[in-house]
C-alpha cells in the first residue's frame, strides 16, 4: 500500500534560520504533491502544489522540491517567524482521474524567537 | 462564501447511537471528500464524492455511509457509533476532482467523541 513518512514529529528552530521538512513516499508514482499547513483546532490550508515534471517550486518564502527518483520532496521555509510555527502536512494524489489524496502524518514546526 | 462549513462543531455520543455530520460548500465544488484525523495517524480518506450522485469508498469506510444529492452538501452517516470512531472529521473540497491537483479547502472540522 502507500505510504508516506514525515522526516520528524517535530522539529524546533530559531527565528530567521531556514526550515526543512522532508516528505517520503513508496509504492506509487504520484502525478503531483501538495503541501498543507493546519494550525491547532483548525482544517488544512493550501500551501503549494508541485508537479511530477517540475524540480521547484517558489512561492514567497516557501520553497518545495520534488525528486521522483528518490521519491521525496523537501518543504523550505525561510527566514523562518514564529508565525509559521504549525503542523505542515504532504500529501500525494492517488488516482489520475481524481482528486483523492493521501496525507503523510505531519511535520509540527515550532519557530522560537 | 462561506466555504466549507461543517457543523456540529463537537459531539458526543453513546455507543449504537447514530448521527450524520454535515458538510456544506458554496464554492460549486464538484469534488467533495470526508476524512479523518487521529493523533500520529494523521488525515485518513472516508468517503469522497466526484459530483451529485456518485461516491466512493476511501481508505477507511466501514462504519460510515454518505450520499450526495447536491453539488452542496455532502453528509457523513455514522450508522452505529463505536469508540473507534472517536477523531476530528474534516470535509474537503475542490474544483474539479478530475486529478489535475486542485487544491482542496478543508472545513473547521468535527470533534467526535463516543463513550
Amino acid at each position: 500500500s502507500q505510504k508516506i513518512e514525515q522526516n520528524s514529529e517535530a522539529l524546533n528552530i530559531q527565528e530567521g534560520k531556514t526550515a526543512t521538512l522532508t516528505c517520503n513516499y513508496t509504492n506509487y508514482s504520484p502525478a503531483y504533491l501538495q503541501w498543507y499547513r493546519q494550525d491547532p483546532g483548525r482544517g488544512p490550508v493550501f500551501l503549494l502544489l508541485i508537479r511530477e515534471n517540475e524540480k521547484e517550486k517558489r512561492k514567497e518564502r516557501l520553497k518545495v522540491t520534488f525528486d521522483t527518483t528518490l521519491k521525496q520532496s523537501l518543504f523550505h521555509i525561510t527566514a523562518s517567524q514564529p508565525a509559521d510555527s504549525a503542523t505542515y502536512l504532504c500529501a500525494l494524489d492517488i488516482s489520475y482521474n481524481t482528486d483523492k489524496l493521501i496525507f503523510g502524518t505531519g511535520t509540527r514546526l515550532q519557530v522560537f524567537p | 462564501n462561506a466555504g466549507v462549513t461543517q457543523t456540529p462543531k463537537f459531539q458526543v455520543l453513546k455507543t449504537g447511537q447514530s448521527m450524520t455530520l454535515q458538510c456544506a460548500q458554496d464554492m460549486n465544488h464538484e469534488y467533495m471528500s470526508w476524512y479523518r484525523q487521529d493523533p500520529g495517524m494523521g488525515l485518513r480518506l472516508i468517503h469522497y464524492s466526484v459530483g451529485a450522485g456518485i461516491t466512493d469508498q476511501g481508505e477507511v469506510p466501514n462504519g460510515y455511509n454518505v450520499s450526495r444529492s447536491t453539488t452542496e452538501d455532502f453528509p457523513l452517516r455514522l450508522l452505529s457509533a463505536a469508540p473507534s470512531q472517536t477523531s476530528v472529521y474534516f470535509c474537503a473540497s475542490s474544483y474539479s476532482g478530475r486529478g489535475v491537483g486542485n487544491e482542496q479547502f478543508f472545513g473547521p472540522g468535527t470533534r467526535l467523541t463516543v463513550l
